[in-house]
């Protein structure tokens, strides 16, 4: 049984430029979050997830959009990029009901130059 | 406002000691709690969790303990081994039908020597 799975696992972007990061949850989950996380620091969270529909987000600004698909896999967005923006970008998913329970993914490097 | 934070950014333990990691939390409205371990280059682990009623929660080599009068949370990981090192984040949540974010502390190290 695979666990939640994130492409690509590294990216290299330039300031301005848009990026689409892309998720796949565990099997039998359908809520998915995305978090941010910064060099030695903890995850932050962006938003989350659920039927399609951003249910919950964090404190980050309008540049960063997201999307579920039918199939639950997740797409998160981010526009006019910054150098700021560079960070291991993480999915994580929950079982039926119980969207508490995050199960992360390995992360997506995103570097901007 | 919410807030999670640990107290030791880096934790030495010698191989085969127990390590213990404090956490300290500011939000008294979370009621579920979780320990993640992080490696490197890899997506934070679920270790354990808590939810508010309790105030131990035991699994295989750790323990986590809440303390609620002083907002403390702690991980307890017994016979550490090398395996063990790694950054340790607690997380906290509030329970609510629409939407569970976690709020996460900056994390701790813990390096075990052989």
């Amino acid at each position: 049984d695979a666990g939640v799975t994130q492409s690509p696992t590294h990216l290299i972007k330039t300031r301005g430029q848009q990026v689409t990061l892309r998720c796949s949850p565990k099997s039998g989950h359908d809520t998915v979050s995305w978090y941010q996380q910064a060099l030695g620091q903890g995850p932050q969270f962006i938003f989350q997830y659920y039927e399609e529909e951003e249910r919950q987000r964090g404190n980050f600004p309008d540049r960063f959009s997201g999307h579920q698909f039918p199939n639950y896999s997740s797409e998160l967005n981010v526009n006019a990029l910054l150098l700021g923006d560079s960070a291991l970008y993480l999915c994580a998913s929950s079982p039926l009901g119980v969207s508490y329970e995050q199960y992360f993914g390995p992360g997506t490097r995103l570097t901007v130059t | 406002g919410e807030s999670v934070g640990l107290h030791l950014p880096t934790l030495s333990v010698q191989e085969g000691d127990n390590s213990i990691i404090n956490c300290a939390y500011s939000n008294s409205a979370s009621d579920y709690f979780i320990w993640y371990k992080q490696e490197s280059g890899k997506g934070p682990q679920f270790i354990i969790d808590i939810r508010s009623n309790m105030d131990k929660r035991q699994g295989q080599r750790v323990t986590v303990l809440l303390n609620k009068t002083v907002k403390h949370l702690s991980l307890q990981i017994a016979a550490t081994q090398p395996g063990d090192s790694a950054v340790y984040f607690c997380a906290e949540n509030i329970l609510q039908a629409a939407g569970n974010k976690l709020t996460f502390g900056g994390g701790t190290r813990v390096l075990v020597k052989p």
